[in-house]
């Protein structure tokens, strides 16, 4: 079946220092990828989204490019802050079974020292 | 601007006890979602629906049952609480009617103890 496998956490970086949390993905054709967020006490939310292949979503700082060949959404930033801290959650749609339903990978959690 | 509304947000239960975690959303979502989150696993999906009246098993139904009540209200029951049944819960919600943009909005969280 579809999934998302994540690099294991915790990352430490101070501030300034440039980011990348690796996700690739196994799934049956070409679905929609999702970075989500969540801030420490708080629910998920949508960070930023590709739709097809060579697509880059980006939002506050971040980016990721769908990539079809690597089977890839890596997430990147070029100068993290404090209060970038948090847990992020690489996504993908999984649409078997008729339905639409988000697939999620294990997280990365995100430390940012002044 | 409530989105996604989750009831409580803490609870204890001792072993065997039953309870219902509620849930309603208030932006006219078709699918709504239950996952669980546990240290090191990331969210794993419950049970979802995605429609009025109709509900699926996910990666882990084991020891849940689920109503979707109406369009707005998705519950999660747990009949008989068991220790491994400690986790913080999600509730979710989206719109498929755009599937390759879909979005999904969460609640807050209600991180159950059974004791």
């Amino acid at each position: 079946g579809n999934s998302v496998t994540q690099m294991e956490g915790p990352v430490t970086l101070s501030e300034e220092a440039f980011l990348t949390i690796n996700c690739t993905y196994t799934a049956t054709g070409y679905p929609s990828l999702f970075w989500y967020v969540q801030y420490p006490g708080e629910g998920l939310q949508l960070l930023l989204k590709a739709t097809k292949a060579d697509d880059k979503g980006s939002n506050k700082g971040f980016e990721a490019t769908y990539r079809k060949e690597t089977t890839s959404f890596h997430l990147e930033k070029g100068s993290v802050q404090v209060s970038d801290s948090a847990v992020y959650f690489c996504a993908l749609i999984d649409g078997s079974g008729g339905y639409n339903k988000l697939i999620f990978g294990a997280g990365t959690r995100l430390a940012v020292h002044p | 601007n409530a989105g996604v509304t989750q009831t409580p947000k803490f609870q204890v239960l001792k072993t065997g006890q039953s309870m219902t975690l509620q849930c309603a959303q208030d932006m006219n979502h078709n699918s709504m979602y239950w996952y669980r989150q546990d240290p090191g696993m990331g969210l794993r999906l419950i049970y979802y629906s995605a429609s009025e009246g109709t509900t699926d098993k996910g990666e882990v139904p084991n020891g849940y049952n689920v109503s979707r009540l109406n369009k707005r209200e998705f519950s999660l029951r747990l009949e008989s609480a068991a220790p491994s049944q400690t986790s913080v819960y999600f509730c979710a919600s989206s719109d498929p009617d755009y599937p390759r943009n879909t979005e999904a909005f969460f609640g807050q969280g209600t991180r159950l103890t059974v004791v």
